[in-house]
This record gives structure tokens, sequence and C-alpha cells, in this order.
């Protein structure tokens, strides 16, 4: 069965410091690949996304993601977080081609400390 | 151009009673989803709608019905509401992969 995994589920930063969050998924064939973010109380939207080419990917407000298929991961990552960044980050992958339907991961709280 | 809107944005309700929650976009976007997000559980498809016409099982189906009124709006109904679907409900709509989300509904069941 096709899933993606978020390993960290709780991260808590202080402001500056570097930011990696795991995302790996099982599914066979070629895959699109996004980040979602979530602020408090508010709804999800997108933040990057790959689906061809350049492997790195950047997004929205300094956040990149890179592709590695021989790892099946795509991590998000931003060099110095802000207070701001504190929000839910899902992961989300579905089949090139295929449904358009996506699988998420559960998710990775980040919170930020000023 | 409002994107994806719910209503109503919260709502607490007594185990057994109904409620039809709205769903509506502006995009022109054929495909609707609806999902509930759980802390720890991410978000989990209860159902979605390809297009005009059609809608199909989700991950998590079970008490909820749906129905894709026209291209614009699809709701989510609970015939009989129970604890275990006290959640946070949010629509979504694509025209291709990428998904734009609604505001999403806070809901209760008592």
């Amino acid at each position: 069965a096709q899933s993606v995994s978020q390993h960290n589920h709780h991260v808590i930063l202080s402001e500056a410091a570097s930011l990696e969050l795991g995302c790996n998924y099982s599914y066979g064939g070629t895959v699109n690949l996004f980040w979602y973010v979530q602020y408090p109380g508010q709804h999800l939207q997108l933040l990057l996304k790959y689906f061809s080419g350049d492997p790195l990917v950047k997004g929205i407000k300094g956040f990149e993601a890179e592709f590695i298929k021989s790892k099946f991961s795509f991590n998000l990552r931003k060099p110095s977080v802000q207070w701001s960044d504190t929000a839910e980050y899902f992961c989300a992958v579905n089949l090139a081609g295929g449904s358009y339907i996506p699988t998420f991961g559960r998710g990775t709280s980040l919170i930020v400390h000023p | 151009n409002a994107g994806v809107t719910q209503t109503p944005k919260f709502q607490v309700l007594k185990t057994g009673q109904s409620m039809t929650l709205q769903c509506a976009q502006d995009m022109n976007h054929n495909s609707m989803y609806w999902y509930r997000q759980d802390p720890g559980m991410g978000l989990r498809l209860i159902y979605y709608s390809a297009s005009e016409g059609t809608t199909d099982k989700g991950e998590v189906p079970n008490g909820y019905n749906v129905s894709r009124l026209n291209k614009r709006e699809f709701s989510l109904r609970l015939e009989s509401a129970a604890p275990s679907q006290t959640s946070v409900y949010f629509c979504a709509s694509s025209i291709s992969y990428e998904q734009y989300f609604g505001p999403g509904t806070r809901l209760t069941v008592t």
C-alpha cells in the first residue's frame, strides 16, 4: 500500500536555528511531491511542490525541499527559522499520471521560540 | 475570488443529531474532496468527487454522505452524529495535483 511517513511529529526550535523535516514515501513509479503548511487556526496552503526537473525545489518564505529518488525522500529545509514559521507541516505524495488524490503524512508540528 | 469557502466555521451537535457541512469553490475546479483532521492522524479522506455527478468513498466514509450539487458545491452530511466524529473538517478542490483548501469546520459532538 502507498504510504507517506513523517518521522518528526513534534519539533521545537529557537529562532535562527536550521530546520529539516523528514518525509519518506513508499510508491511504485513516478511521483508528485508536496509540502503543505497550516498556520495556527488557518487552512492548509501549498508551501512547495515537485513534479519533475531540478530535485532541489524552492518554495515560499525561504523554504526548500530536496527530492532524493534513491532514498524515496522529500525533506523540507530552512536555514534559519522565524517565530512566524510555527505551524503544522504536511508532506503529500501522489502518482504522476494517476489519481489527483494525494496521500498525506501525519504531519509535523513545529514550534519556534523567539 | 474567494477560493474555497466552508460553512459553518464551528458547530456543536448532540449525539444522534444530523447536519450538513457546506463547501463551495469559485475556481472552476472539477475535483472536490472532504477530509477530516484529527491530532496525530494527519488528513484522512472521507469522500471525493472527481467531477460533477460523481462521488466516491475515501479512507473513512462510514457515518457520512455527500452530494455534489453542481460543479461549485460539495456538501457533507452527518445523518446521526457520534462523538467519534468530533474533528476538524476540511473541504478542498483541485484541477490537477495541487489541492486548495477551505478554512475548515470545527465540529464537536457531545
